[in-house]
C-alpha cells in the first residue's frame, strides 16, 4: 500500500500567489482530514471529509482557504492568496471511516509551504 | 468547547528510566483515545490506542491508561531509548467525527 500521497512535498511562493495542495488517500478509507502544523499553534484541523462530503470547515482560517473532494481518491486545499503567515507543513490523513471519528488516521508526509 | 490539554510540554528523562505523558479532555462523550508520535521532519503515526471500555492497554514497552471518571489519559513509556526522543501527541474523539488534539509533549532522551 503506497499510503497517503501528498504533492508538492515543498513549495515557495510569493505573497498574494495562488498556491494548490493535493492529496490522494488511501485507496478505500472514507475519511481524509486536512491540517496545518505550526510551532506556534500546533496541530490544527482545517477540514475534513466523509464520504466525499466536508463535515466541518470550521478549522479553516478564513476566506481564502478553499478545499474540495471530487471523488474518493483526491483533495485539493487551496489558498488564494496566500500570505506569509500561511507558511507552515500542511498534512493530509485518512482514515477507513468506518467508527465515525474512531479510527487510525493515517498521514501523508505533508507540505511545507513558504509564502515568502 | 471541546478540548485535551497535554503536559508537560517537555520531558527530559535519563536513557532507561520511564517517561510518562499525561492528558485531561473535557468532552465526557469522548470514547477513543490514541496517541502518536512524530519524530523530526516526518509525520505523526498512531503508536498505541484506548477505547473506553478498558482502562489500560501494553505494547511492548508502551502503555496507556485511561480514567474516564477523571477524564484522564496517560502515556507510560519504560526503559526509553533514543529512539524514543520525539514530540508526543495525545487526542480524544469529538462530538463530531473528528479527533481534538493535545498540543504535543518534546521527549528528550538523555545519553
Amino acid at each position: 500500500d503506497a499510503g497517503v500521497i501528498q504533492s508538492p512535498r515543498h513549495e515557495v511562493t510569493e505573497m498574494g500567489q495562488e498556491v494548490t495542495l493535493r492529496c490522494k488517500p488511501i485507496s478505500g478509507h472514507n475519511s481524509l482530514f486536512w491540517y496545518r502544523q505550526t510551532m506556534m499553534r500546533g496541530l490544527e484541523l482545517l477540514i475534513y471529509f466523509n464520504n466525499n462530503v466536508p463535515i466541518d470547515d470550521s478549522g479553516m482560517p478564513e476566506d481564502r482557504f478553499s478545499a474540495k473532494m471530487p471523488n474518493a481518491s483526491f483533495s485539493t486545499l487551496k489558498i488564494q492568496p496566500s500570505e506569509p503567515r500561511d507558511s507552515a507543513v500542511y498534512f493530509c490523513a485518512s482514515s477507513p471511516g468506518q467508527e465515525f471519528g474512531r479510527d487510525t488516521q493515517y498521514f501523508g508526509p505533508g507540505t511545507r509551504l513558504t509564502v515568502l | 468547547g471541546e478540548n485535551v490539554e497535554q503536559h508537560p510540554s517537555t520531558l527530559s528523562v535519563q536513557e532507561g528510566d520511564s517517561a510518562v505523558i499525561k492528558c485531561t479532555y473535557s468532552d465526557s462523550a469522548s470514547n477513543y483515545f490514541p496517541w502518536y508520535k512524530q519524530e523530526l521532519g516526518k509525520r505523526p503515526q498512531l503508536i498505541i490506542d484506548i477505547r473506553s471500555n478498558v482502562g489500560e492497554k501494553k505494547d511492548q514497552r508502551i502503555a496507556v491508561t485511561l480514567n474516564k471518571t477523571a477524564k484522564h489519559f496517560s502515556l507510560h513509556i519504560t526503559e526509553t531509548q533514543p529512539e524514543d526522543s520525539a514530540v508526543y501527541f495525545c487526542a480524544a474523539s469529538g462530538s463530531n467525527y473528528q479527533l481534538i488534539w493535545g498540543a504535543g509533549t518534546k521527549l528528550i532522551i538523555k545519553p
